[in-house]
């Protein structure tokens, strides 16, 4: 079992850029959450998907989109990138039917440079 | 609102010493407690959690935390530090696991000193 992957490991952008940033989930997990690291800073709740449809959403701007795919996979989307969004993005996922004790494993993060 | 502080941004022990993550937090309901540990290069692995029951809970790597709702507290314990146990670990609150809705703080780093 490969766990939760990311890619691409590093991404450097510039301002005014959009950014794809991609999740495979483990195996027999079909929830997908995204966090976003500040340096110095613990995770951030972006949002879940859940059944290819946004089931939470933290509080970020629009600028910021997703989409699951059937085979569960996930897609982060940044638009109009500003400097502050510098980080790392860490995916994280779970099986929702294992209810609400179930864990959420976190794959190694993509970092994001905005120049 | 949910909040999460942990007081020491950085702490230094010996290995073979005791150590103690303090974490306090602000919750309107039963919280969901966790502790997740961080190394370099590493996404983040949980260590424990607290739900109900036990306030003394076990976790991986010999870690252990005791939940103190009169002091809002969930503070992380070991007896005997190792070298490899150097890394950031964060405390985290939440409704329950499944939801990404859980509030981290923003992280204590261990360094272990030989």
């Amino acid at each position: 079992d490969a766990g939760v992957t990311q890619s691409p490991t590093h991404l450097i952008k510039t301002r005014g850029q959009q950014v794809t940033l991609r999740c495979s989930p483990k195996s027999g997990h079909d929830t997908v959450s995204w966090y976003q690291q500040a340096l110095g800073q613990g995770p951030q709740f972006i949002f879940q998907y859940y059944e290819e449809e946004e089931r939470q959403r933290g509080n970020f701007p629009d600028r910021f989109s997703g989409h699951q795919f059937p085979n569960y996979s996930s897609e982060l989307n940044v638009n109009a990138l500003l400097l502050g969004d510098s980080a790392l993005y860490l995916c994280a996922s779970s099986q929702l039917a294992g209810g609400p004790t179930d864990e959420q494993f976190f794959g190694p993060g993509t970092r994001l440079t905005v120049l | 609102a949910q909040s999460v502080t942990q007081p020491d941004i950085h702490i230094t022990v010996s290995e073979g010493a005791s150590l103690e993550l303090r974490c306090n937090y602000s919750y309107g309901a039963t919280p969901y407690l966790f502790w997740y540990v961080q190394s370099p290069g590493q996404g983040l692995q949980l260590l424990l959690k607290y739900f109900s029951g036990d306030t003394l809970v076990q976790g991986i790597k010999g870690f252990e935390a005791e939940f103190k709702r009169s002091q809002s507290s969930f503070n992380l314990r070991k007896p005997s530090v190792h070298w490899s146990d150097a890394a950031e670990y964060f405390c985290a609150v939440g409704p329950n696991t499944n939801a990404g809705k859980s509030t981290f703080g923003d992280g204590t780093t261990l360094t272990v000193k030989p």
